[in-house]
């Protein structure tokens, strides 16, 4: 597609309850990040695709959250039994491989725990 | 580990003034340093970026100098608009490797 697609764009979910998330990045971008932007707040790196491997995730919060990719397209970023404080815009972007390559972001998924 | 510091604000101007954002670094060797910007109810967009010292990015008006001597990347604009209103990042990233961001500037500018 011709920009990041995320989904979806809001979600209201109580807690306890499991979300998924969804990003579609643009063609051809091997590189997947999710970010989280809490209100008010700059951004916080959670994990970085390569392809379909997650060589860094060291920003997930909890054992909570997970991420998958399937090849170098569609990524899901889970989380289980959310709580008040996963409340957040959760962003994706991806780019191209490479040095100095700008990111593109996505609109986000604004996530409610009540 | 790296990291990106940028002027508290939030920053209040007059259309027509002079904007500096100031932006430093802290990292080992020479990171590409990005300017972002989010402006109210949008997504977050790139807005200008330097991929080695000395470079200087620009767009909209706005530049930015990659400066190795103060590890710095501070943003300008020489006459800001109200539509220039919105919240302002610094960031730095290693190739491929994820983004480091400031905090965040949010900047209004009144007419």
């Amino acid at each position: 597609g011709a920009g990041v697609s995320q989904s979806p764009s809001n979600k209201v979910t109580e807690k306890g309850k499991d979300v998924e998330l969804r990003c579609d990045p643009i063609s051809g971008h091997t590189a997947l990040y999710w970010y989280r932007q809490r209100l008010g707040q700059g951004l916080e790196f959670l994990i970085y695709f390569q392809g379909n491997s997650a060589p860094d995730k060291s920003g997930l919060p909890s054992d909570r959250f997970s991420a998958e990719r399937t090849g170098e397209s569609v990524s899901t970023l889970t989380i289980q039994r959310t709580q008040q404080e996963d409340s957040a815009v959760y962003l994706c972007a991806s780019s191209l491989r490479g040095q100095g390559s700008g990111y593109t972001f996505g609109s986000g998924t604004r996530l409610t725990v009540v | 580990g790296d990291s990106v510091t940028q002027m508290e604000g939030p920053v209040t101007l007059s259309e027509e003034a002079f904007l500096t954002i100031n932006c430093t670094y802290t990292a080992t060797g020479y990171p590409s340093l990005f300017w972002y910007v989010q402006y109210p109810g949008e997504g977050l967009q790139l807005l200008l970026k330097a991929t080695k010292a000395d470079d200087k990015g620009s767009n909209k008006g706005f530049e930015a100098t990659y400066r190795k001597e103060t590890t710095s990347f501070h943003l300008e604009k020489g006459s800001v608009q109200v539509s220039d209103s919105a919240v302002y990042f610094c960031a730095l990233s290693w190739g491929a490797q994820k983004l480091v961001f400031g905090q965040g500037t949010r900047l209004t500018i009144n007419p």
